[in-house]
């Protein structure tokens, strides 16, 4: 089975600080992890996928199999940072591929 | 390209009435998703499809319905709507090598 946990439903920091926002999985194939962003009442929008290996926003991050992990990491948090964030795992059963979330942490980042 | 569209952005309903929630997605993607969304408890996968004709169950599935008849349209259905329906509901879309691109949202009142 796919499981997304993202330990802490609320995260505040101050701007100019390092931010991290943790994830873990359980998935036995390969997984294909990603992490959403959502600003106020919008709609989700892809942040980070695992196997581009991008960087957008200055938000990193890396798939650690050992671990099980995909954390998102910025070194300076920004205001407009703040919004809630899902990590998401895509994986195959049966044929058949879906996507899963964790339930999300709300970043706030203060002035 | 429109991207993944969703119709109506609001809507509300009484109990026992059926209605069906619309999305469309015009980037010949395969893979299409139902979630519903809910305070605390992040998005939740409803149905989801690999391919026209094609269907699956999620990890909340009661009380919806799913058809898959054209590559672009993925329709949700309400048979008997219950307050717990009560949601914010969003579909996404995807092809093999990029991420889910999901609609607006539609938001669900069920009285």
């Amino acid at each position: 089975a796919q499981r997304v946990t993202q330990p802490e439903k609320l995260l505040s920091v101050f701007k100019g600080a390092p931010v991290e926002l943790k994830c873990n999985y359980s998935y036995s194939g390969s997984p294909e992890l990603f992490w959403y962003v959502q600003y106020s009442r919008q709609r989700l929008q892809l942040l980070l996928r695992h196997i581009s290996r991008e960087s957008i926003k200055g938000f990193t991050a890396d798939l650690n199999k050992g671990e099980t992990s995909f954390h998102l990491k910025k070194p300076f948090a920004q205001e407009e940072d703040s919004a809630m964030y899902y990590c998401a795992l895509s994986g195959t059963q049966g044929g058949s591929e879906k996507l899963v979330f964790g339930k999300g942490t709300k970043l706030t980042v203060n002035p | 390209n429109a991207g993944v569209t969703q119709t109506p952005k609001f809507q509300v309903l009484k109990t026992g009435q059926s209605m069906t929630l619309q999305c469309a997605q015009d980037m010949n993607h395969e893979y299409m998703s139902w979630y519903r969304q809910d305070p605390g408890m992040g998005l939740r996968l409803i149905h989801y499809s690999v391919g026209a004709g094609i269907t699956d169950q999620g990890e909340v599935p009661n009380g919806y319905n799913v058809s898959r008849s054209t590559t672009e349209d993925f329709p949700l259905r309400l048979l008997s709507a219950a307050p717990s329906q009560t949601s914010v509901y969003f579909c996404a879309s995807r092809t093999v090598g990029v991420g889910y691109t999901f609609g607006s949202g539609t938001r669900l009142t069920v009285v």
